[in-house]
């Protein structure tokens, strides 16, 4: 079945820093992917998203592209905040206009003043 | 406006007991997802409802799982008896989709409720 496969956290950076978290996903078709994110204390947000290959999402200075060759979506930001930090979750849509969400394992970051 | 609204947010019992969770969408949110986030994993969907129906129910543990979604609003997911595993956080996200619907619709979570059996 389709799954996500997600880097490994937790991720520890200073402000300023360049991030970027690996996401690969493994599917049938071309689903379209996601990353959410989830602050301390509160639900999953929906950061940003890409619907077909070689599309680039982007929100708050984050952004991943959609890789059909590499079946990859990373995630990427040129100079994180401590106020970035939170759990990260690589997610695709399962089966098509399903809305069925299948998550990777989330990854951890932490920016340091 | 007010987002996906979950209750209680915590909650301890011992096993065997049962245990029961709630959820109020987002004001005309027709569709209604409860997913299980185990520790240090992404939250797996449970079951999902478009108004009152349960559209997608596969990965729900129906012998001691159960939910409902009367008058197509508010949900409960009911887990009796519960048994050690069954701690971690149960989400609840909401989002508008119509049949039609070729393309993603945003899912809005919750805060979750964090089930601690001991």
């Amino acid at each position: 079945g389709n799954s996500v496969t997600q880097m490994e956290g937790p991720v520890t950076l200073s402000e300023e820093a360049f991030l970027t978290i690996n996401c690969t996903y493994t599917a049938t078709g071309y689903p379209s992917l996601f990353w959410y994110v989830q602050y301390p204390g509160e639900g999953l947000q929906l950061l940003l998203k890409a619907t077909k290959a070689d599309d680039k999402g982007s929100n708050k200075g984050f952004e991943a592209t959609y890789r059909k060759e590499t079946t990859s979506f990373h995630l990427e930001k040129g100079s994180v905040q401590v106020s970035d930090s939170a759990v990260y979750f690589c997610a695709l849509e399962d089966g098509g206009a399903t809305n069925k969400l299948i998550f990777g394992t989330g990854t951890l970051l932490a920016v340091q003043p | 406006e007010a987002g996906v609204v979950q209750s209680p947010r915590y909650k301890i019992i011992e096993k065997k007991q049962p245990v029961a969770f709630w959820c109020n969408p987002i004001s005309g949110h027709n569709t209604l997802y409860w997913y299980r986030q185990n520790l240090g994993q992404g939250p797996e969907l449970l079951i999902r409802y478009e108004n009152e129906e349960a559209v997608d129910d596969s990965q729900l543990p129906k012998d001691r799982f159960s939910a409902e979604r009367l008058k197509g609003v508010d949900s409960t997911l009911k887990i009796q008896p519960a048994e050690l595993g069954d701690s971690a956080v149960y989400l609840c996200a909401s989002s508008f989709r119509t049949s039609q619907s070729r393309s993603y619709n945003e899912q809005f979570f919750g805060p979750g409720t964090r089930l601690t059996v001991l």
